[in-house]
């Protein structure tokens, strides 16, 4: 079946970038599309974007446009998020997840944790 | 883009109660929702999609129903693993999650 591992924990200081990486097993990158979703402490979920089959490119929430960048590697399987200029308010835990035919997400990475701090 | 409003943000509840948690949309969304059951430090699980379809692996306690704005996910029976937090999330256009619902023990 398919799985989504991340990468681990990590500590930015504001205005800095960070890149959060998000390897697949039992499929590969090609089968899938690839969203990206975060979570700040104690707060809800939010979709940043993905993988948009229909126009065979990649999608971004208004919110981030201009800050975060997904690419893939299909060498490797391995999806990656990176967002720039970091702020306080985007401490968070980030998810990699996906469908398999749902089209709702019904694999999920792990969760990567994301501290912005001076 | 379209806001999903969920109600109630928390719900105190009983084992056994029938339990039932609303989510609207700021416009047609035709039957693209899903529900995701969330607990704490874990990602969420897919429960239900297309608004009425029981994921695989999800007990039957779960249901979901609706279509257009407005949709609801019940649990017949509130089991001890069941007390999470809930989120519905439309894929109609782009994706937006509701703000969640807590599900705690009364």
């Amino acid at each position: 079946q398919v799985q989504l591992v991340q990468s681990g924990a990590e500590v930015k200081k504001p205005g800095a970038s960070v890149k959060v990486s998000c390897k697949v097993s039992g499929y590969t990158l090609t089968e899938l599309s690839m969203h990206w979703v975060r979570q700040a402490p104690g707060k809800g979920l939010e979709w940043m974007g993905g993988f948009d089959p229909e126009d065979g490119e990649t999608i971004y929430a208004q919110k981030f446009q201009g800050r975060v960048t997904m690419t893939e590697d299909t060498s490797t399987d391995t999806a990656y998020m990176e967002l720039s200029s970091l702020r306080s308010e985007d401490t968070a835990v980030y998810y990699c997840a996906t469908g398999t035919g749902r089209g709702a997400f019904d694999i999920w990475g792990q969760g990567t944790m994301v501290t912005v701090s001076s | 883009d379209i806001q999903m409003t969920q109600s109630p943000s928390t719900l105190s509840a009983s084992v056994g109660d029938r339990v039932t948690i609303t989510c609207r949309a700021s416009q047609s969304i035709s039957s693209w929702l899903a529900w995701y059951q969330q607990k704490p430090g874990k990602a969420p699980k897919l429960l239900i999609y297309k608004a009425s379809s029981l994921e695989s692996g999800v007990p039957s306690r779960f249901s979901g129903s609706g279509s257009g704005t407005e949709f609801t996910l019940t649990i017949s029976s509130l089991q001890p693993d069941d007390f999470a937090t809930y989120y519905c999330q439309q894929y109609n256009s782009y994706f937006t999650f509701g703000g969640g619902t807590k599900v705690e023990i009364k």
